[in-house]
């Protein structure tokens, strides 16, 4: 079974800077996909970047970029300027391709960007 | 466009109870699922749909029962509801279930069970 540890319960940052939050997982599957989403306090979940394991390219998307280290099974989260709308609650997923149909979500770190 | 809807956005429910969190989509996705969300937890996948008449069960089946009869529909039902049913339930849908589609999820349903 596949597994998503993301060691930072909560962290804060800066409005202006830059913070990584931490997310490691285990599987022993070849082809899947990881994602890092964005729960507001409003509470809908929303997608910030996704990942295909097979690409050795880091996924960026604006201020959000990835940090992907296959052999280590780490997958961070950059996000860079950091902004108060970024204030969120931050989970890295997990998803086989191919049969899996589910997302597996680690605990959570909840982000807290201060002016 | 109104996507992912969910209704009630809260529930007080007594121990015994039963009820049933409605989901709709309106942007015809085949794959609709039901995640629980507790706290100091990640979501947690409860039961999904790959298509109208289909249904499978997730991680955390026990205590809930769903059905699709329409596209657009996929309702959660409680049979009777326990404490530890009380939880953040969320209800996401995707072309496909494939991790290529982007999975859309709804506002959420706080249910609190006494």
């Amino acid at each position: 079974a596949q597994t998503v540890t993301q060691s930072q319960p909560e962290m804060s940052v800066q409005e202006a800077e830059t913070v990584t939050l931490s997310c490691t997982y285990d599987t022993s599957e070849n082809n899947y996909y990881l994602f890092w989403y964005k729960q507001p306090p409003s509470r809908q979940m929303i997608l910030v970047i996704r990942q295909e394991a097979y690409k050795q390219q880091n996924a960026t998307e604006n201020r959000f970029s990835v940090n992907f280290q296959k052999a280590a099974k780490s997958f961070s989260l950059k996000i860079s300027d950091s902004q108060l709308g970024d204030t969120a609650m931050y989970f890295c997923a997990f998803m086989m391709q191919g049969g899996s149909e589910k997302l597996v979500f680690g605990k959570g770190t909840k982000l807290t960007v201060n002016p | 466009n109104a996507g992912v809807t969910q209704t009630p956005k809260f529930q007080v429910l007594k121990t015994g109870q039963s009820m049933t969190l409605q989901c709709a989509q309106d942007m015809n996705h085949e794959y609709m699922s039901w995640y629980r969300q507790d706290p100091g937890m990640g979501l947690r996948l409860i039961h999904y749909s790959v298509g109208a008449g289909i249904t499978d069960q997730g991680e955390v089946p026990n205590g809930y029962n769903v059905s699709r009869s329409t596209t657009e529909d996929f309702p959660l039902r409680l049979l009777s509801a326990a404490p530890s049913q009380t939880s953040v339930y969320f209800c996401a849908s995707s072309y496909t279930p494939t991790p290529q589609e982007t999975q859309y999820f709804g506002p959420g349903t706080r249910l609190l069970v006494l």
